[in-house]
């Protein structure tokens, strides 16, 4: 267990809408990222928060935001879903998000899969 | 499984042998690179990092070559066993990025009982 919860586990909704995922890091974790794994991209960075601020920006659509809260937790929204969206989202969170970063190493949840229909 | 729809390439290996993994990246200036696995139904779990300016390191298991000349990284897995069916990813980081990591695109490894 990486200590990383996510939930939902799975969520089906159709095109159009808007739904929320969320993430709780482990504790004591300070930063919270977002991946997004397709069946034909694999794994692809989408934000990163440290500490409730926004630290880095991957390939995430405006369709797409998240925010991290005081208490750490962190949710994705997603919206006007389109049929391509439908993906596994992990989230991942570490103890630092600084540079040299090499003993801080990412734990994964076991993401929510999302399935737009 | 949740993978089952990645197009990936597959190392079937038998029981109790030795299993190597590779990967090729293609940030040159990378500082660090980590192998991942990934069971199904789960999220990537961390197994094993290098620094930029090592060339081996070893673990439970499992050792990891880094060649910077080729851009090469392999994943080798001693006496491989069920348990080490999974997808296997790569990925690489730099110290100016804060944690955000490249993966590659995996590999899925079968053990053959």
């Amino acid at each position: 267990d990486s200590g990383v919860t996510q939930t939902p586990k799975h969520l089906i909704t159709a095109t159009g809408q808007r739904v929320t995922l969320r993430c709780s890091p482990r504790s004591g974790d300070l930063s919270v990222y977002w991946y997004q794994q397709s069946l034909d991209q694999g794994l692809q960075f989408l934000i990163q928060y440290y500490n409730g601020e926004e630290r880095a920006k991957g390939n995430i659509l405006e369709r797409f935001s998240a925010q991290q809260f005081p208490d750490l937790h962190s949710e994705l929204n997603l919206s006007s879903l389109e049929l391509g969206d439908s993906a596994l989202y992990f989230c991942a969170s570490s103890v630092g998000g600084r540079p040299n970063s090499y003993n801080s190493p990412l734990h994964f949840g076991n993401g929510t899969r999302l399935t737009v229909t | 499984g949740e993978n089952v729809g990645l197009h990936l390439p597959t190392l079937s290996v038998q029981e109790g042998d030795n299993s190597i993994i590779n990967c090729a990246y293609s940030n040159s200036a990378s500082d660090y690179f980590i192998w991942y696995k990934q069971e199904s139904g789960k999220g990537p779990q961390f197994i094993i990092d290098i620094r930029s300016n090592m060339d081996k390191r070893q673990g439970q298991r499992v050792t990891v070559l880094l060649n910077k000349t080729v851009k090469h990284l392999s994943l080798q897995i001693a006496a491989t066993q069920p348990g080490d069916s999974a997808v296997y990813f790569c990925a690489e980081g730099h110290n100016n990025a804060g944690n955000m990591l490249t993966f590659g695109g995996g590999t899925r490894l079968m053990v053959k009982p």
